[in-house]
């Protein structure tokens, strides 16, 4: 069974710090990594998708993948009390068309 | 549309009552899915479809769960004889349709069983 793991939290960062949210995997032939967020009553929206190990940057946000230890990460630079979210880690198997997902970790971002 | 529409935003019902929920995915999207989510918890899949057929139906829950896209557009979820237990919000997602694609989620339909 494909699994994904990731620490509820909340994750209680100071405005402008750094934020590093993670997760692991349990499927070994997974391709495609996501990252979305989900503030309190919305629905997922995409933040990054990263298909190859190393890091991917977006602005204030980079996702870091190692294949090799089945672990993703997002980190959130220069935080801020917006970013306060449920974000949500998932993945799709190779050749999958159907995305895993995490139960997600809580930010919250204080002034 | 613009993106994935989702109604009713809100539904309350009484047990046992039939329920269905609709979504309309992003023009174009050729892959729609049904995901339910519980406070505190990730996106728990349901049911894929690629155009008018169901791909993957392996997380319907049990047989009083249904959906269909007669057309290949808009999906119908289907809940019967409903249970205090399926309360939950209903999330409805498209994609491109193919591997590896990201999916677009829907605001959501709040279902509450009373």
């Amino acid at each position: 069974q494909k699994e994904v793991e990731q620490n509820s939290g909340p994750l209680s960062v100071p405005e402008g710090a750094i934020a590093s949210l993670n997760c692991t995997y349990s499927d070994r032939v997974s391709q495609s990594f996501f990252w979305y967020r989900q503030y309190s009553g919305k629905s997922p929206e995409l933040i990054m998708s990263i298909y190859s190990n190393g890091d991917k940057e977006d602005g204030r946000f980079t996702a870091q993948l190692n294949k090799a230890s089945q672990y993703v990460s997002l980190l959130i630079r220069d935080s801020q009390p917006s970013d306060s979210a449920t974000y949500l880690c998932a993945f799709l198997s190779g050749g999958s068309y159907i995305p895993t997902f995490g139960r997600g970790t809580s930010l919250i971002v204080h002034p | 549309g613009a993106g994935v529409s989702q109604t009713p935003s809100n539904k309350v019902t009484e047990k046992g009552k039939y329920v269905e929920l609709r979504c309309d995915p992003i023009s174009g999207h050729t892959a729609l899915y049904w995901y339910r989510q519980s406070l505190g918890q990730g996106p728990e899949f349901l049911i894929y479809f690629q155009g008018t057929g169901a791909a993957d139906d392996s997380g319907l829950p049990n047989d009083r769960f249904f959906a269909v896209r007669p057309e290949g557009s808009v999906s119908t979820l289907k809940i019967q004889r409903t249970e205090r237990g399926d309360s939950a919000v209903y999330l409805c997602a498209s994609s491109l349709g193919q591997a590896g694609n990201t999916i677009y989620f829907g605001e959501g339909s709040w279902l509450t069983v009373v």
